[in-house]
Formats: C-alpha cells, structure tokens, sequence
C-alpha cells in the first residue's frame, strides 16, 4: 500500500525567498513519486516526476525535487518564488509496477506568496 | 484536442436525481482515470481503464457510482439518486499505460447536490 503526508496545509513566503514543500511517503514497493499543482478552478498539473533515475528531479517554472529513500521524502523546492507560484500543491505516489495504477495523493498544501 | 476535456464543468442538481459527466481523453492514451476531489476527503481514486482490460473499480464508493468506457476513447461517469455527500469536484485523467507514465487532468466537473 502507497500513503503521502504533506505536512503544512498552508505555507507563506515572501516573493523572491526559497519555497519548500514537504512530502513524505510510505510505499510497500519502490514508488513513483509526482508533485502536481493546481490553480484555482483548474485541474491538475503535472510539475515533476520521479521514477526511479535521478534522485534530483527538475521540473517547470523552476521546481526541482529530490528523492530521499533513507528519509523516505520528496520534498518540493524553488529558490525564488513568484506572485504566479500561488496555487495549491499536491504530492502523490504509486506504485512503480504495473498493477498499482493509481495515484494516491497528500492532502495538498496551499503557497500563498506576499510581495 | 490538445488536452484531456471534460462537461459539463458545472452541474447543479436535486438530490435524488442522476448525473452523468463525460470525459474526453487525450487522443491515443489507453489509460483512463477517475478521481473525485472533496473538501472532506481530498483527492480520491475512484475507477480506472486500462485498454481492453476490466477495469480497477476500487475505488467507487457505492453502487451508485458506475463508469463506462466506449470505444477505448470517451468516458461517462453516472451518479445515481445523487446525495448532498456526491457534490465534489470530479476529475479525469488520461494516460498512455507503462511504467510511470503520466497522468494528464482535464479541468474537472463540479457538481453540487442540493
């Protein structure tokens, strides 16, 4: 079985300082780990993705995440954050073989970015 | 299309009545996912198809809950007698089958039981 904790339903920052989100997941087998965002009144967007090469995973707008299996984390970084980084962000893992389709998702943490 | 198309993107209705909502997936992608997004239970699987297979109908919650698949291509979720605890945003997601492979989200339909 998959589970995803984000911790913080809400995570503040001033525009132009490090964003970080964090994830840890719990995976009976090796897992795909994702993050998507989501903007208000849009469906999900794939930001990055992590199955099983690089352990540090760049994605759009500037993301990168690094997988860390001794801590069991997939914490969610950019060095700057902007006014459009503002959305809510969810973090997901499946199983890496076929048969364990489906994404299990966190409970999302929401970025709001002040000027 | 370019993405994954879902409609209505609203839907109001009484409780009792059926819904259905339709998904339009990417065109080529075999691999077709339902999930539902509530404030009280987050983002939750609820059905997926996968090419001719049977599909995974774990996640449904009740019996009232059914989904189809045509032709390998346009989906429809129906909701029958729906009730106040159906109302959620719910979501589609296409992808081609294989280890990784990504999920695409269409918009979502929102649907709200009065």
């Amino acid at each position: 079985a998959q589970s995803v904790t984000q911790l913080g339903s809400h995570v503040s920052v001033s525009e132009g300082a490090l964003v970080l989100l964090r994830c840890n997941y719990s995976s009976s087998v090796p897992p795909y780990l994702f993050w998507y965002v989501q903007y208000p009144n849009q469906g999900l967007q794939l930001l990055l993705k992590y199955t099983s090469a690089a352990t540090l995973v760049k994605g759009i707008n500037g993301f990168e995440a690094e997988f860390k299996k001794s801590e069991t984390s997939f914490h969610l970084t950019k060095p700057s954050a902007h006014m459009s980084d503002a959305a809510e962000y969810f973090c997901a893992v499946r199983g890496l073989y076929t048969g364990f389709q489906k994404l299990v998702f966190g409970t999302g943490t929401r970025l709001l970015v002040s000027p | 299309g370019a993405g994954v198309s879902q409609s209505p993107s609203n839907k109001v209705t009484e409780k009792g009545k059926d819904v259905e909502l339709r998904c339009d997936p990417i065109s080529g992608h075999t691999a077709l996912y339902w999930y539902r997004q509530s404030l009280g239970q987050g983002l939750e699987f609820l059905i997926y198809f996968q090419g001719n297979s049977a599909p995974d109908k774990s996640g449904l919650p009740s019996d009232r809950f059914s989904a189809e698949r045509t032709g390998g291509s346009v989906s429809t979720l129906t909701i029958q007698r729906t009730q106040q605890e159906d109302s959620a945003v719910y979501l589609c997601a296409s992808g081609i089958a294989g280890g990784g492979e990504t999920q695409y989200f269409g918009p979502g339909t929102r649907l709200l039981v009065l």
